[in-house]
């Protein structure tokens, strides 16, 4: 069984600029959700993606937005690029139901210049 | 909105001793309770989790978690810590009426340091 993979696993990106962030789901998982983590810190929850649908959001701006494939693969697109947007992204897949376990990749390590 | 307190940024333990790892969390309404484990340059991965039932939950590679509604707390704990328990260990919490839509909203983390 295939865990969660993302791709690129480090970037380096010139403030302004756009990025895309992809991240394939583990097999059975329909549920995606996309997390920022700042050196040092917990990640924070971004967006989640269940059936191609965004169906919940953390405190993040527009210009975090997201895609999901039938296939349940998922894409973190940021636009407008900002210092601060230097993190680790983590993508996390999820089966059905409530409470499931997210299992998460190993993260794509942006860095903003 | 809810949040997740890590009261301890860093534990440092001598190998084969006793840790624990505390975790006091705050929200008006239920939640579903996890411990995750980073180690270096890799993603997070699921110690253990509590959703209902016995407040005493078993994990992986030998760690356990006791929840305490009336202190709010999710403490982590293990009888005797290796060298490859290093790591970094995140608390993290979910609304039980979200449906999972709301994510996992994490702590700080605590790195756990194990010396010989």
């Amino acid at each position: 069984e295939t865990g969660v993979t993302q791709s690129p696993t480090h970037l380096i990106k010139t403030r302004g600029q756009q990025v895309t962030l992809r991240c394939s789901s583990q097999s059975g998982h329909n549920t995606v959700s996309w997390y920022q983590q700042a050196l040092g810190q917990g990640p924070q929850f971004i967006f989640q993606y269940y059936r191609e649908e965004e169906n919940g959001r953390g405190n993040f701006p527009p210009r975090f937005s997201g895609l999901q494939f039938p296939n349940y693969s998922s894409e973190l697109n940021v636009n407008a690029l900002e210092l601060d947007d230097s993190a680790l992204y983590l993508c996390a897949s999820s089966p059905p139901g409530v409470g499931t376990e997210a299992f998460f990749g190993q993260g794509t390590r942006l860095t903003v210049v | 909105a809810q949040s997740v307190t890590q009261l301890d940024s860093q534990v440092p333990v001598f190998e084969e001793a006793p840790v624990e790892l505390r975790c006091n969390y705050s929200s008006s309404v239920s939640v579903y309770l996890f411990w995750y484990v980073q180690y270096p340059n890799q993603g997070l991965q699921l110690l253990l989790k509590y959703l209902s039932g016995s407040t005493l939950v078993k994990g992986i590679n030998g760690f356990e978690a006791e929840f305490n509604k009336s202190q709010t707390s999710f403490h982590l704990r293990k009888p005797s810590v290796h060298i490859s328990d290093t790591a970094e260990y995140f608390c993290a919490v979910t609304l039980y009426s979200g449906g999972g839509a709301d994510g996992l909203t994490f702590g700080k983390g605590t790195h756990l340091i194990i010396q010989p």
